[in-house]
């Protein structure tokens, strides 16, 4: 069964470093997701991503945040200058079209930020 | 905006009894979808079960069976003959069904613990 990926499963970084989140989502699907978990607490939406740009983000999504899909098959993270309060669970979803309804979740990338 | 609440942040069971969770939304749109998720230790996100708010017949997947009430705006998920692997945090999720807004608006999860 098509499964979303994501790599690394967890990054140890340092406050004001840039990091990548990578995923791979299944293949034919066309809606892409970014989820943040804070340890402890509830999964908040990051972006959402169709047609090669944002098509809606959250208030957490700020200036330091950006997401692409370079290659047709990867969709990125990136945060540009990490801070402590970053540290947290990050899950890429997909989506196969806009009348489907589940989104598959990635096995999800623990970012530490020291 | 849509919100989703779980009031019960524990409930413990015992194994081969039956449990019930909790979940309320708030949302003005008419056509929606509502999820349980389950995530174990592991932190991976597991789709239970879904729901079509269209649909008026409640949603099972085997163990697992969902009491929707749409007037109400309440989506209960019941766990019949728990399994220690059942032990996990569950989150009830909202999807819009509208592509441009088919982001998942998650609760605050209950933690479910399973006793032998």
């Amino acid at each position: 069964e098509p499964e979303v990926t994501q790599t690394p499963s967890h990054q140890v970084t340092q406050m004001g470093q840039e990091v990548i989140l990578r995923c791979v989502p299944i293949s034919n699907h066309l809606y892409f997701y970014w989820y943040r978990q804070i340890l402890g607490q509830k999964v908040e939406f990051l972006v959402s991503f169709y047609n090669n740009e944002i098509s809606e983000k959250s208030e957490i999504f700020d200036d330091q945040f950006s997401v692409e899909r370079p290659d047709g098959s990867n969709f990125t993270l990136k945060i540009r200058s990490t801070k402590l309060e970053d540290s947290a669970m990050y899950f890429c979803a997909s989506l196969r079209t806009a009348s489907t309804d589940t989104q598959y979740f990635g096995p999800g990338t623990r970012l530490t930020v020291l | 905006a849509q919100t989703v609440t779980q009031s019960q942040p524990e409930m413990s069971v015992q194994e081969a009894e039956t449990v019930t969770l909790s979940c309320t939304y708030d949302t003005s749109e008419n056509n929606y979808y509502l999820f349980w998720y389950k995530q174990p230790p592991s932190r991976q996100m597991i789709l239970v079960i879904r729901q079509e708010a269209y649909k008026q017949q409640n949603a099972t997947e085997n163990r697992f069976s969902v009491n929707f009430q749409k007037a109400a705006k309440s989506f209960s998920l019941k766990i019949s003959d728990s399994q220690l692997g059942d032990t996990a945090m569950y989150f009830c999720a909202f999807m819009s069904v509208t592509g441009a807004n088919s982001k998942l608006t998650f609760g605050k999860g209950i933690t479910l613990s399973v006793r032998p």
